[in-house]
């Protein structure tokens, strides 16, 4: 199966710093490597996402690198709000059917 | 984008009752759902994995007894949390995969007393 990491486990920025979440893995087979935002009793929001022959990946404050050799891939906010309080889950798929979800990164923005 | 449908989205019940969730994926046919448990605080944990017209696959340490899955359509996936303990409480969340994506319900709160 999938052994899949996140680190930092909590994370606390004050707003407008940027914040790095780094996620590894253990399935060579991985080729598609999302992040998703999960607010307190909500499902998971996917907020970006990267496949396997891209090295990064941007969407305005929000990006993705990924380095396949390494089995690692970060997700970068940038000039962080508090509106991205918020836990935040990797899930590298591929190979397996099932998809296992990252140890999850609980993220405070402070005013 | 495809629309998973998840109810209830919280239920409170008596201790040895059971309780079904259900999971309808709205304007896209789903051969294969997914359903994670999630505890306060904690990831996904996925406890199996339901295809369309054959028997769930259930991850290790999770009892097939206890939590029935049923994928009798391609549409609506069930799972039947049966004689419910207070250790059942949780949140259960289903998910379905199109392509290399998932889409999520919105996820049940059980609380059993």
């Amino acid at each position: 199966g999938e052994n899949v990491e996140q680190h930092p486990s909590t994370l606390s920025v004050q707003e407008g710093d940027s914040a790095v979440i780094k996620c590894t893995y253990s399935d060579s087979a991985s080729n598609y490597f999302p992040w998703y935002k999960q607010e307190l009793g909500k499902r998971p929001q996917l907020i970006i996402d990267i496949r396997s022959n891209v090295g990064e990946k941007k969407d305005q404050r929000i990006a993705v690198t990924l380095n396949k050799t390494a089995k690692h891939f970060s997700l970068h906010i940038t000039e962080t709000q508090p509106e991205d309080s918020a836990v935040y889950f990797c899930a590298p798929t591929g190979g397996y059917q099932k998809v296992t979800f990252g140890t999850g990164t609980k993220l405070q923005v402070i005013p | 984008g495809a629309v998973v449908s998840q109810h209830p989205s919280r239920v409170i019940c008596k201790s040895g009752t059971s309780v079904k969730i259900e999971c309808r994926s709205l304007d896209f046919q789903a051969t294969t759902m997914f359903w994670y448990r999630q505890f306060p605080k904690k990831s996904l944990m996925l406890m199996a994995t339901s295809n369309e017209g054959s028997k769930a696959t259930y991850e290790q340490g999770v009892e097939k007894d206890k939590f029935l899955i049923n994928h009798a359509s391609l549409t609506l996936s069930t799972l039947t949390v049966t004689s419910a303990h207070p250790e059942d409480s949780s949140f259960y969340i289903c998910s379905a995969r199109v392509g290399e994506k998932l889409f999520f319900g919105s996820g049940t709160q059980l609380s059993v007393l």
